[in-house]
């Protein structure tokens, strides 16, 4: 059964904190990703990797930052919290292997930055 | 610009009855197109795709649709239950073009809300 998680369910954090989202993979897949969903926005991509130390920016990449040091974890970090980062993250993954990939996603964590 | 359209928001179908969600691209290098369902408080769950040499797949209850001339793809459930009760985002990527690395670009969503 294949597995996406993300360390924390809910989380609340001060403005001006420094946050960590981890994201484990437990599929061998190549390419990682983070998403926040908002209200009436649907998922917008914040940042992607397709391989170990590789990232790439997203469409809204502003106020965040990634690391993938290992092929199976993807984090996501807000290098100085502010209350417009209020969200759903959510961490996906997929592979480039075959000709069906669609992404798998992690169970989200909400984020309240107050 | 939105490159991925869901321009309704919620929509209502009685038990039972036919629910046909709609969605539309302008980004001619997609070629492959997903459905997302998602409860409240979870991830999305992946529902149904259809690459662009097909104009239709189906999986149970559910079937997607495309029609490429129209930049224009849809799902339908049938028949209707309450649990399928969920937002369901459509999705693209341009997968066998080469972008498929690049994550997929969403819909914003529409609310399904089946009625008893």
């Amino acid at each position: 059964d294949v597995k996406v998680t993300q360390s924390s369910r809910y989380l609340v954090k001060r403005t001006g904190e420094k946050v960590f989202l981890e994201c484990v993979q437990d599929m061998d897949h190549e390419n990682m990703f983070w998403y926040r969903q908002d209200p009436g926005l649907g998922l917008r991509l914040i940042y992607f990797s397709y391989d170990v130390k590789m990232k790439e920016k997203g469409d809204i990449p502003e106020g965040y930052s990634v690391s993938r040091e290992k092929k199976e974890r993807f984090s996501l970090i807000l290098e100085s919290a502010s209350t417009n980062q209020t969200s759903m993250y959510l961490c996906a993954s997929s592979s480039v292997q075959g000709l069906n990939t669609e992404a798998f996603f992690g169970q989200g964590t909400r984020l309240t930055v107050v | 610009d939105q490159q991925v359209k869901q321009n309704s928001p919620s929509l209502s179908v009685q038990e039972g009855r036919i629910s046909i969600l709609n969605c539309d691209y302008t980004n001619s290098m997609f070629d492959y197109f997903l459905w997302y369902k998602k409860y409240p408080a979870e991830g999305p769950t992946f529902l149904i795709s259809i690459s662009s040499i097909k104009d239709k797949n189906e999986d149970g209850r559910f079937t997607v649709f495309l029609n490429k001339s129209a930049k224009h793809l849809s799902l339908h459930i049938v028949p209707s239950q309450p649990g399928d009760s969920a937002v369901y985002f459509c999705a693209a990527s341009a997968l066998y073009s080469g972008g498929g690395a690049d994550g997929l670009t969403f819909g914003k969503g529409t609310h399904l809300i089946i009625q008893p």
